[in-house]
């Protein structure tokens, strides 16, 4: 059971690249997320899903797509990379509580350290 | 939308004390869920503590215990004991009832603890 997997830890990029940073979970869960954590702050959402088929936007979108096309994966295209997308990312996972509440923690990867220059 | 608040960006505190990180925040919601969580400098996410809104009852995990003010919308994590290893950045989240992907996190208190 490896959790969430998170590819690659590290990458630099020149501005106007794409990527696409990769996760991956092996808990079944059904709600899969992407957060972005620059110096100093917290966490803050750019996408999420809850489930197969199903994203929606969290807090800071704009510059990034996503899709689910299984439970399993969830990954993150930077479509035209800028230096203001330079930050830390990290994906993380959940399943609901009993009776579809949200109780149940968020499970991390260990981050993708993002560097556009 | 919800926001969450920690005022102390940073705390200190000496090994074998008791510290008290603090949390705001605010919503309209009525059933909500908060969590504490620690980010070492490894930067691995780990769950601390969590607390459901509909509970009256303080969440508590051995050393760690909270104190949830619901009408203040207050949620204060307490350290006791401290230890070298709770050195860290701690984060408070708030999660509304029925989204379990969708969390809105603090900017962060880092403690340190003095030997």
């Amino acid at each position: 059971n490896a959790g969430v997997t998170q590819t690659p830890k590290f990458q630099v990029l020149k501005t106007g690249q794409s990527m696409t940073l990769q996760c991956a979970q092996d808990m079944n869960h059904e709600y899969m997320s992407w957060y972005r954590q620059d110096p100093g702050m917290g966490l803050r959402l750019i996408h999420y899903s809850v489930g197969a088929g199903i994203t929606d936007q969290g807090e800071v979108p704009n510059g990034y797509n996503v899709s689910r096309s299984t439970t399993e994966d969830f990954p993150l295209r930077l479509l035209s990379a800028a230096p203001s997308q330079t930050s830390v990312y990290f994906c993380a996972s959940s399943r609901s509580g009993t009776g579809g509440v949200s109780n149940q923690p968020q499970h991390f990867g260990d981050g993708t350290r993002l560097s556009i220059l | 939308a919800q926001t969450v608040t920690q005022s102390q960006p940073e705390m200190s505190v000496q090994e074998a004390e008791t510290v008290t990180l603090s949390c705001t925040y605010d919503t309209s919601e009525s059933d909500y869920y908060l969590f504490w969580y620690k980010q070492p400098p490894s930067r691995q996410m780990i769950l601390v503590i969590r607390q459901e809104a509909y509970k009256q009852q303080n969440a508590t995990e051995n050393r760690f215990s909270v104190n949830f003010q619901k009408a203040a919308k207050s949620f204060s994590l307490k350290i006791s004991d401290s230890q070298l290893g709770d050195a860290a950045m701690y984060f408070c989240a708030y999660r509304s009832r029925t989204n379990a992907g969708k969390s809105t996190f603090g900017d962060g208190t880092t403690l340190t603890v003095k030997p």
